[in-house]
């Protein structure tokens, strides 16, 4: 079974551009979760989808924004990039049939902003 | 609101000896879950082991035990004969009951360097 998988690995941007990451989660998981991992900050959730719907939100600015395809797929859009955005976003997946939840993390975007 | 807490940046092991990494929660909710991952260099988090808050045992996967102490609100990761590859920094999670099942709360981590 594939894991994770986040398009791009690796993207430079200059302030105030804006970005749009990929996330595919494993066949079969219909819950998508966003964390921003930043040496300052630690890991913090940004937001979940689950069946095309934002089910939990963290304590971020409207900058950032997210959505979820019928296939589970989920892009999340950063608008008018500041330099505090750069960080390590990590994508999760996970099974609502699984009796832990668990997630499955990808090996991440790392986004600098110059 | 949900707390994690790791106490230890940084912990040195000899190869093939156990370590203990420490977490302590913070939460209101009688239904939860507790995690823990390890993140190599390469930046991508490794789910290892999880225990739920109603679960009597503690969890174990292979070389890998979760001491839990719910009194105290602890769950300490017990790694028994630490190997060269397991020198990683390792996060404590937890998530409030299964609503909120893809949304969870990390501690700052413990970075682990195991000694040949």
């Amino acid at each position: 079974k594939a894991g994770v998988t986040q398009t791009p690995r690796y993207l430079i941007k200059t302030r105030g551009q804006q970005v749009t990451l990929s996330c595919s989660p494993i066949s079969g998981h219909r819950s998508v979760s966003w964390y921003q991992q930043t040496p300052g900050q630690g890991l913090q959730f940004l937001f979940e989808y689950f069946s095309e719907t934002q089910r939990n939100k963290g304590n971020f600015p409207g900058r950032f924004s997210g959505r979820q395809f019928s296939n589970s797929r989920s892009e999340m859009n950063v608008s008018t990039l500041e330099l505090g955005d750069s960080a390590l976003y990590l994508c999760a997946s996970s099974s609502p049939g699984s009796n832990s939840y668990e997630q499955y993390f990808g090996p991440g975007t790392r986004l600098t902003v110059t | 609101a949900q707390k994690i807490t790791q106490t230890q940046p940084g912990m040195f092991v000899q190869e093939k000896e156990a370590v203990t990494l420490d977490c302590t929660y913070d939460t209101s909710d009688p239904s939860y879950g507790l995690f823990w991952y390890k993140q190599p260099s390469s930046g991508e988090m490794i789910f290892l082991i999880y225990q739920g808050s109603y679960d009597q045992q503690n969890a174990t996967e292979g070389r890998y035990s979760l001491n839990f102490q719910k009194a105290r609100k602890s769950a300490n990761l017990v790694i028994s004969a630490s190997q060269l590859g397991d020198s990683a920094m390792y996060f404590c999670a937890m998530r409030e009951d299964n609503t909120n099942a893809g949304k969870s709360t990390f501690g700052d981590g413990t970075t682990l360097t195991v000694k040949p």
